[in-house]
């Protein structure tokens, strides 16, 4: 069974920095594009950044030069770095698997909530 | 304020088909496949249909999803209790370089 395990969110101030963590079991790793999507509470989904089997890695919004996506796959292991971290960066943080098709995200965590504020 | 505009709220009856729109444009649906999630209250998302119209394995075929120019569509038929919830499209958009998601509709069984 695929599953997806978030960790490593919390409270911070706003400039702050945490490393948010994501577990995988139940498949290959090494052989499947990984994404991280965002949800403000009460909001709709919002894509963060993908990063490919190869590593590659891309930043479309405002994450930009403050998020950092890695993968480590003798951990089975996803990553994202945030630092600068401001209010709108409220959210639940789910780590996501692409299976089937491009950008289709077949399988969920349960989410890791970071709460900016001071 | 998404590039792909989804109405924020629908309903039915049980047993009612219903459909939920996700308007884009040349950019975005009328170019590339159109993914759908499901995300009951409290809970992750989950992909309910791919490129378009494909299932993903364990969805019932109540769900259907279909496409035309820069428009697409997720039918529910044989509408239960159980799908109340908020249905969110996704499409890679050309011109901003980035996955859209549509605002979520809310679905509320009558």
């Amino acid at each position: 069974e695929v599953q997806l395990v978030e960790s490593g969110g919390g409270l911070v101030q706003p400039g702050g920095s945490l490393r948010l963590s994501c577990a995988a079991s139940g498949f290959t790793f090494s052989i499947y594009d990984m994404h991280w999507v965002r949800q403000a509470t009460g909001k709709g989904l919002e894509w963060v950044s993908p990063i490919g089997t190869a590593g590659d890695t891309y930043y479309p919004g405002s994450e930009k030069g403050r998020f950092t996506i890695s993968r480590e796959n003798a951990k089975n292991s996803l990553y994202l770095q945030m630092n600068s971290l401001r209010a709108g960066d409220t959210a639940l943080y789910y780590c996501t698997r692409v299976a089937v098709a491009d950008f289709a995200f077949a399988n969920w965590g349960q989410g890791t909530m970071v709460t900016v504020s001071s | 304020q998404s590039v792909v505009t989804q109405p924020p709220s629908a309903s039915g009856t049980p047993g009612q088909r219903v459909t939920i729109s996700c308007s884009g444009s040349s950019s975005n649906i009328g170019t590339n496949d159109v993914n759908w999630y499901q995300q009951l209250p409290g809970t992750a998302p989950k992909l309910l249909i791919y490129s378009d119209n494909q299932w993903p394995s364990g969805v019932p075929d109540r769900f259907s999803g279909s496409k035309s120019g820069t428009s697409a569509s997720l039918a529910i038929s044989g509408l239960q209790s159980a799908d109340e919830s908020v249905y969110y499209c996704a499409v890679w958009d050309d011109s901003l370089n980035g996955l859209v998601f549509g605002g979520g509709t809310k679905l509320t069984v009558l």
